[in-house]
C-alpha cells in the first residue's frame, strides 16, 4: 500500500498569512493526489484533485503543486474560515490512502 | 451535480451487522464509482472500499476484506455498505462519495454507526 504522510499535523496561524501544508508519498504518484477540506462537525469537501487543479467554487486563494512523491497545499491569505482540517489523499492505485490530516487553527 | 443521501444513525452490539445506505440524484449513475470512508471519533479519514457499477466490480481494504460488502443497485440509485462482525473500533462515521475518476467529487452527509454492549 502507498503510505501518505503529511506535516504538520496542526499548526496555527493568523489572518492574512501565507500557509503551506505538505504531503509526502512512499512512491511516486505522478499527479494522482487531492486535497480535502474538512469544517468542525461537517462533511469532508474537495478542494483540489490531480495536485493542482482547483474544483469549482473554491476560492483562488487555495491552491496545489508538485508531482511524483512531494505535494504542497498553499492557501495564499488565511481567512477566518479556513479553520479546518486538511487532508491530501492519493488515487494512483488501490487501496487508496489518506494523511493523516493537517489541523489549521486561527491566531 | 450529484447529491448523496444516507440512511440514518445506527446502534449496533458487538458481534452484528450494520447495513448503511446511500441514495444518489441528480447525475448518471454509471458515471460514477462509490465510495465508503469511515471516520473515527477525533481521527482521520479511512477509505474502506468502492464499488464500481459499470463494471458491476467492487474492490475492498485488505483490512475490511471478509467483513465489508459493498453492493450499487442501478435500479434504485442506491450504494449499500454492509459491515459484519462489528466491535468496538467500527465506532465512526461512515461516508459514501462518489468519484468519477481519481478524486472524491461528492460526499453524503456521513452515519454514525455506534457499537454498544
Amino acid at each position: 500500500d502507498i503510505q501518505v504522510t503529511q506535516s504538520p499535523s496542526s499548526l496555527s496561524a493568523s489572518v492574512g498569512d501565507r500557509v503551506t501544508i505538505t504531503c509526502r508519498a512512499s512512491q511516486s504518484i505522478g499527479a494522482f493526489l487531492n486535497w480535502y477540506q474538512q469544517e468542525p462537525g461537517k462533511t469532508p469537501k474537495l478542494l483540489i484533485y490531480a495536485a493542482s487543479t482547483l474544483q469549482s467554487g473554491v476560492p483562488s486563494r487555495f491552491s496545489g503543486s508538485g508531482s511524483g512523491t512531494d505535494f504542497t497545499l498553499t492557501i495564499s491569505s488565511l481567512q477566518p474560515e479556513d479553520y479546518a482540517t486538511y487532508y491530501c489523499q492519493q488515487s494512483y492505485s488501490t487501496p487508496w490512502t489518506f494523511g493523516q490530516g493537517t489541523k489549521v487553527e486561527i491566531k | 451535480q450529484v447529491q448523496l443521501v444516507q440512511s440514518g444513525a445506527e446502534v449496533k452490539k458487538p458481534g452484528s451487522s450494520v447495513k448503511v445506505s446511500c441514495k444518489a440524484s441528480g447525475g448518471i449513475f454509471n458515471k460514477y464509482a462509490f465510495n465508503w470512508v469511515r471516520q473515527a471519533p477525533g481521527q482521520g479519514l479511512e477509505w474502506m472500499g468502492r464499488s464500481i457499477p459499470i463494471f458491476g466490480t467492487a474492490h475492498y481494504v485488505q483490512k475490511f476484506q471478509g467483513r465489508v460488502t459493498i453492493i450499487a443497485d442501478e435500479s434504485t440509485t442506491t450504494v449499500y455498505m454492509e459491515l459484519s462482525n462489528l466491535t468496538f473500533e467500527d465506532t465512526a462515521v461512515y461516508y459514501c462519495a462518489a468519484a468519477y475518476s481519481g478524486s472524491l467529487d461528492y460526499w453524503g452527509q456521513g452515519t454514525l454507526v455506534t457499537v454498544s454492549s
